[in-house]
């Protein structure tokens, strides 16, 4: 059972252009939503969150947008830079309890080409 | 401030055999917990520990144990290793409390044979 999902296991962007990363979740116990990159070899790095009391957060060129209705979080990247290239991975945790955890999603790998 | 670091970095185990990974927590953090990390998957919770306690344990079997020590480091240990146990296993540090954010190190690359 895939509570948090990430359908497109690969995205290519040209450099400068805009990348979009899509999750959709099932869980309606979520309420908070976080997006982390890994590097080859590297440990996922947190990049941004969002709240579920909020409908987007912006932390420079990363803004990610939340749709309760929908279970929907996207993550954009403006503009983006082949530095940018790595496996993105979408996280959700529930309500605030003892021991509580984060469900990634699979993954999407982005490509910025130069 | 020291990020997570982990040891070993790679590791190659025989089925049946006993595993024991070790893990560092950042400077400051109170809180560990493990992932495991699939060939094409994401991480997958494996349990966590506060103040050496296990504190919330995700969908694995007792041969999965861990330990945190009074300086907030971590063993994780696996018995009667299987062949599915080949996987990426991620340590991650925290401070307990609200939205806490993890920090990962860079993992033990465990291969059973």
């Amino acid at each position: 059972d895939q509570q948090v999902k990430q359908n497109s296991p690969s995205l290519s962007v040209q450099e400068g252009r805009i990348s979009i990363l899509n999750c959709d979740y099932t869980n309606s116990m979520f309420d908070y939503f976080l997006w982390y990159k890994k590097y080859p070899a590297e440990g996922p790095t947190f990049l941004i969150s969002i709240s579920s009391i909020k409908d987007k957060n912006e932390d420079g060129r990363f803004t990610v947008f939340l749709n309760k209705s929908a279970k929907h979080l996207s993550l954009h990247i403006v503009p983006s830079q082949p530095g940018d290239s790595a496996v993105y991975f979408c996280a959700a945790e529930g309500s605030k309890s003892s021991g509580d955890k984060l469900t990634f999603g699979t993954g999407t790998r982005l490509a910025v080409r130069p | 401030e020291t990020g997570v670091t982990q040891s070993p970095t790679h590791l190659i185990k025989t089925r049946g055999q006993q595993v024991t990974l070790r893990c560092s927590s950042q400077s400051g953090h109170n809180t560990v917990s493990w992932y495991q990390q699939a060939l094409g998957q994401g991480p997958q919770f494996i349990f966590q520990y506060y103040r050496e306690e296990e504190n919330g344990r995700g969908n694995f079997p007792p041969r999965f144990s861990g330990l945190q020590f009074p300086n907030y480091s971590s063993e994780l240990n696996v018995n009667a290793l299987e062949l599915d146990d080949s996987a990426l296993y991620l340590c991650a540090s925290s401070l307990q409390g609200p939205n806490e954010k993890l920090f990962f190190g860079s993992g033990t690359q465990l291969s059973v044979l």
